[in-house]
């Protein structure tokens, strides 16, 4: 397998655009997780996917922010409208069943300007 | 609320020499722990997960233990190597359930020179 497919790997786009961020998880896995990863907050869960039904999105910033698993193989995380301290490095991971193991993805680094 | 913390943040040593990662969470009520190393502009590898009924996991170089009445785990990392030169971060997944969500430390960055 692939592994964790993310993206685009890098992002650059203005203030107040909308960004669309995508990730395929490892094929069979029936969890997902979006994390965002800065150098002041370390890394920060966003939402978790379990079946593609969202458990736990506690972590969502706020309302410009959205997430969406419509089917077992690709997720997406959007930003709309995006702000500068929205950049950071975003990250997709992927489990199965009931091992805990998370396997991540290469990320997105995501620059707003 | 778990809040789990990682000295020291960051970590230099000599090719060789044996040395031990700290994690500190403040609730013992855990399900597991698990150690990760993330590699610079890459995503993480899990390197190790301890359930909460196991007191430590080994994989080659690689020990880590846990100790729930104290809220501590270390990961040692014998004979450093300088591709041992990475952050390695702990989380914690507080519940059993559905609910997957870990808590993470801030890692430490740790250099392992030649």
């Amino acid at each position: 397998d692939a592994g964790v497919i993310q993206s685009p790997r890098h992002e650059v786009t203005e203030m107040g655009q909308e960004v669309t961020l995508r990730c395929k998880p490892i094929s069979g896995h029936n969890s997902l997780f979006w994390y965002r990863q800065t150098m002041m907050r370390g890394l920060e869960l966003l939402i978790y996917f379990n079946n593609n039904v969202p458990i736990d999105d506690s972590g969502m910033p706020e309302d410009r922010f959205s997430a969406k698993m419509p089917n077992a193989s690709f997720s997406t995380l959007k930003i709309q409208p995006s702000e500068p301290r929205d950049s950071a490095v975003y990250f997709c991971a992927s489990s199965f069943g009931e091992i805990d193991e998370q396997y991540f993805g290469p990320g997105t680094r995501l620059t707003v300007t | 609320k778990q809040e789990v913390t990682q000295i020291p943040a960051a970590l230099s040593v000599p090719e060789g020499e044996n040395l031990v990662l700290n994690c500190s969470f403040t609730d013992s009520a855990i399900y597991n722990l698990q150690w990760f190393r993330q590699d610079p502009g890459k995503g993480l590898t899990s390197l190790l997960l301890i359930q909460s009924s196991q007191r430590e996991q080994t994989s080659g170089r690689l020990n880590a233990s846990l100790d729930k009445s104290s809220g501590r785990s270390t990961l040692y990392i014998a004979a450093s190597q300088p591709g041992d030169s990475a952050t390695y971060l702990c989380a914690v997944r507080p519940n059993a359930g559905n609910n997957r969500k870990l808590i993470w430390g801030l890692g430490t960055s740790l250099a392992v020179n030649p």
